[in-house]
């Protein structure tokens, strides 16, 4: 069972403009959300996250937005450059869950066309 | 400040046998996750330890084990080898326990069960 879904496997923007990743989940325990890139031969790195309280947080030229009712979240990165290209990861938690786990999507594919 | 390392890099092995990988936490990190990352999909948890005590575990059967030790570095290991162990396993470490706290990951060890 799939908690938390990432339904395009790939994305191909141009340089400069926006791209936009998406991530849905279906467990309403989450309350607390974040995003991880992870380029080849290199771990997951921490981008940036949200808490269920918010509906918006924003780190430069990342921004991550929250719809609670629609178990709907996405990043916004304005504006995309080559080095933007990587895997992206959506992950989500449950205050109380077993050991903190993060519960990851399968992750989209960020292409940056110079 | 030293990232989180992870050794071995790669690793290959026979169905039956038994692995141990190693991970050694941020500088100032007290907490240890465990994930398993098969190929095409996100990371999935398998366990995390506090101050050298299991502290969650994910659904994954008792032959994978771990440890934590004083210096909150930590052992993965995996009995009675299957196909299907074959993935990136991910260690990460991060301040403290709380769902809240951004978890900093390691390269991985890539192993490979023939």
């Amino acid at each position: 069972d799939q908690q938390v879904k990432q339904n395009s496997p790939s994305l191909s923007v141009q340089e400069g403009r926006i791209s936009i990743l998406n991530c849905d989940y279906t467990n309403s325990m989450f309350d607390y959300f974040l995003w991880y890139k992870k380029y080849p031969a290199e771990g997951p790195t921490f981008l940036i996250s949200i808490s269920s309280i918010k509906d918006k947080n924003e780190d430069g030229r990342f921004t991550v937005f929250l719809n609670k009712s629609a178990k709907h979240l996405s990043l916004h990165i304005v504006p995309s450059q080559p080095g933007d290209s990587a895997v992206y990861f959506c992950a989500a938690s449950a205050q109380g869950s077993s050991g903190d786990k993060l519960t990851f999507g399968t992750g989209t594919r960020l292409a940056v066309r110079p | 400040e030293t990232g989180v390392t992870q050794s071995p890099t790669h690793l290959i092995k026979t169905r039956g046998q038994q692995v141990t990988l190693r991970c050694s936490s941020q500088s100032g990190h007290n907490t240890v996750s465990w994930y398993q990352q098969a190929l095409g999909q996100g990371p999935q948890f398998i366990f995390q330890y506090y101050r050298e005590e299991e502290n969650g575990r994910g659904n994954f059967p008792p032959r994978f084990s771990g440890l934590q030790f004083p210096n909150y570095s930590s052992e993965l290991n995996v009995n009675a080898l299957e196909l299907d162990d074959s993935a990136l396993y991910l260690c990460a470490s991060s301040l403290d326990r709380g769902y809240n706290s951004p978890l900093h990951f390691g390269n991985g060890t890539r192993l490979t069960v023939t």
